[in-house]
């Protein structure tokens, strides 16, 4: 079984519609959670961490479940420049390394 | 501040061929990463440091080798490329190894290896 396990989609939405996505992750004493975006061709930047009360950040909402070991994105008010790849990171264990899933790639569409 | 910076963006090697991928940061981090990303198996690990003289085995060391002079570089040294080593590479750069700062990528080397 994967670390970390994401759907790799493709969810393809049309302009305005809300889509969520949810990761799993397998080590119980993962501490720390992410979501990294990723475009095309180019590097993973940090989205938001995600916090055990949950966070959110203008349209974007994160939430961690523990008990059942998911993390969850939920965009509202898709737009046309949210199209990318999706990235879920949970940090491991005692060696505190960051253990990315495949990614779940989002085509909004117009 | 650059950030991270990686050289060469692009790169076509011929197995056997050895080469150097290099990696810089003006962050002051000590936590410094190499990942491989490829179609469907998500970013690996491949070597990391956790300060100048420290690195450390990530999940595919094979074929890899790393150095850690200076708080600034960290290069990645191809020995004998393989054909399975064509992939995009990525350094990383965060604070610290403990911790939750955030991780920052530079923006990739394509390699091709024929």
């Amino acid at each position: 079984r994967k670390e970390v396990e994401q759907d790799p989609g493709p969810f393809n939405v049309p302009e305005g519609a809300t889509v969520a996505f949810n990761c799993t992750y397998s080590n119980s004493a993962s501490q720390s959670f992410f979501w990294y975006r990723q475009d095309c061709r180019k590097e993973p930047k940090l989205l938001m961490s995600v916090y055990s009360s949950g966070n959110e950040d203008g349209r974007f909402t994160a939430q961690l479940n523990r008990a059942s070991q998911y993390i969850s994105l939920l965009i509202r008010d898709s737009k046309l420049s949210d199209s990318a790849t999706y990235l879920c990171v949970v940090v491991g264990g005692a060696t505190n390394k960051l253990i990315f899933g495949t990614g779940t790639l989002l085509a909004v569409q117009p | 501040n650059a950030g991270v910076t990686q050289t060469p963006k692009f790169q076509v090697l011929k197995t056997g061929q050895s080469m150097t991928l290099q990696c810089a940061q003006d962050m002051n981090h000590e936590y410094m990463s190499w990942y491989r990303q490829d179609p469907g198996m998500g970013l690996r690990l491949i070597h990391y440091s956790v300060g100048a003289g420290i690195t450390d085995q990530g999940e595919v060391p094979n074929g890899y080798n790393v150095s850690r002079s200076t708080t600034e570089d960290f290069p990645l040294r191809l020995l004998s490329a393989a054909p399975s080593q064509t992939s995009v590479y990525f350094c990383a750069s965060r604070r610290a190894l403990m911790g939750t700062d955030t991780q920052y990528f530079g923006p990739g080397t394509r390699l091709t290896v024929l």
